[in-house]
């Protein structure tokens, strides 16, 4: 099956820093990726919908000026968690369609990122 | 009413066991169905997908869609240690895509 990539799998940062999350699919383009955070014993929140060359589409709720998501290439989308609080502390996942796939429906997910914020 | 409604659990299940996890969802327009596997602190992974009512199977795993009751189901056959985890439904048509919030199974050796 695809693979996706993140990068890094774990980041711990003081409150106030910046955070930049790599999202990489390896062996195919992916013209749509999704931020997704989950926190402990809870299931996957969308945050954005990421197109390459256009800006994302956020979900209700999510700041669009503290989550930044950029997707510059088709493989690749980042998420820059600006000016971190510990509330923001979380595990952010990314995940990618592949549309050239037969199951061009389905989500490929990456395995994760673990952010602490202190 | 959410989209798509699954019990969290946790279940425990004795090694061995048949086990049933269900989802059901609300929008008739779902298409595509998916079962995720997802372990402690890593991406869910995609186990089964289908997209017609019926079953489906691959190894110990059957998924099953009744569109008619907007009911769908993964049985495990002969469940082992390593198939703890937290399982998530989902179900999609066209851009829309919606996950249950997971079911915790745990199988006791």
């Amino acid at each position: 099956g695809a693979v996706v990539s993140q990068h890094p799998s774990r980041v711990i940062c003081k409150s106030g820093t910046s955070v930049k999350i790599e999202c990489r699919s390896l062996d195919f383009q992916a013209t749509t990726m999704f931020w997704y955070r989950q926190f402990p014993k809870q299931s996957l929140m969308l945050m954005a919908t990421s197109n390459e060359g256009s800006k994302a589409t956020y979900e209700q709720g999510v700041e669009k000026d503290k989550f930044l998501i950029n997707h510059a290439s088709l493989t690749l989308s980042t998420l820059t968690v600006t000016s971190a609080h510990p509330e923001d502390s979380s595990f952010y996942i990314c995940s990618a369609r592949d549309p050239l796939a037969g199951l061009s429906d389905t989500q490929y997910f990456g395995p994760g990122t673990r952010l602490t914020v202190l | 009413q959410k989209e798509v409604e699954q019990d969290p659990g946790p279940l425990s299940v004795p090694e061995g066991a048949i086990v049933s996890l269900n989802c059901t969802y609300s929008n008739s327009a779902f298409q595509y169905f998916m079962w995720y596997r997802q372990y402690s602190r890593k991406g869910p992974e995609l186990l089964m997908y289908t997209y017609s009512s019926g079953n489906k199977e691959d190894g110990r795993f059957t998924a099953q869609v009744d569109k008619s009751s907007k009911y769908i189901s993964l049985f495990i056959r002969d469940s082992q240690p390593s198939d703890s985890a937290t399982y998530l439904c989902a179900a999609a048509y066209g851009q829309n895509f919606v996950f249950g919030p997971g079911t915790r199974l745990s199988v006791l050796p």
